[in-house]
């Protein structure tokens, strides 16, 4: 479901470190998730996206990994930038692109 | 292309008074549409979606309404402000593949 009333966890690392940020999805019938990333006052911005026929989908700098058998996601970027601090948030969708649901997002801080 | 505009940017509103947050799409037809809110620091919450003209699913109870009144317009309102409708509120659009948001209204009612 949507963790909405919770406060974000936050991850802060090292600029050209690797991060690594993991989200639990709750519909074991979702087959389309997403990553967002949202800056400060904005509204989320697609990163990269994977269908629930792959475990692995790779973009620049950013990978994102599926295990559905314990409905986890995770998103790795490569070599952290201070620009990539943000909160992200992974999303589920059931098929024919109903409904997304987000997951509970996580702040992301990068220093110099 | 398709592109999604929401306005106003940032509203400032009494307790008590109306809202009417307007989303429209370009550049595509039919699309799924969505209001979402964002209270600070935290999440976002699904409130509506709409599959076509007049069709209007609400997924919170609450103190807010939406609609459709054209394929490519969601129109989100309120007859009177609470203190607890303050947020961020974002429309989204999807169709085929991908969802697309708006850049966002900022509400606080005072």
């Amino acid at each position: 479901g949507e963790n909405v009333g919770l406060h974000l966890p936050t991850l802060s690392v090292q600029e050209g470190d690797n991060s690594i940020i993991n989200c639990a999805y709750s519909n074991s019938a979702s087959d389309y998730f997403i990553w967002y990333k949202q800056e400060s006052g904005k509204g989320p911005q697609f990163i990269i996206d994977i269908r629930s026929n792959m475990d692995k989908r790779q973009g620049q700098r950013v990978t994102v990994l599926l295990n559905k058998t314990v409905k986890h996601l995770s998103l790795q970027i490569a070599a952290t930038q201070p620009g990539d601090s943000a909160v992200y948030f992974c999303a589920e969708t059931p098929p024919s692109y109903g409904k997304l649901t987000f997951g509970q997002g996580t702040i992301l801080t990068v220093h110099p | 292309s398709q592109t999604i505009h929401q306005w106003p940017a940032t509203l400032v509103q009494p307790v008590g008074s109306p809202l009417s947050l307007e989303c429209t799409v370009e550049g595509t037809s039919n699309p799924n549409l969505y209001w979402y809110r964002q209270a600070a620091g935290r999440g976002l919450q699904l409130l509506f979606y709409s599959v076509g003209i007049g069709q209007i699913s609400s997924e919170v109870p609450q103190n807010l309404s939406a609609s459709r009144p054209q394929d490519r317009q969601f129109i989100l309102s309120s007859k009177k402000l609470l203190l607890s409708d303050s947020g961020f509120y974002l429309c989204a659009w999807s169709r085929d593949s991908g969802y697309t948001f708006g850049s966002g209204t900022r509400l606080t009612v005072v």
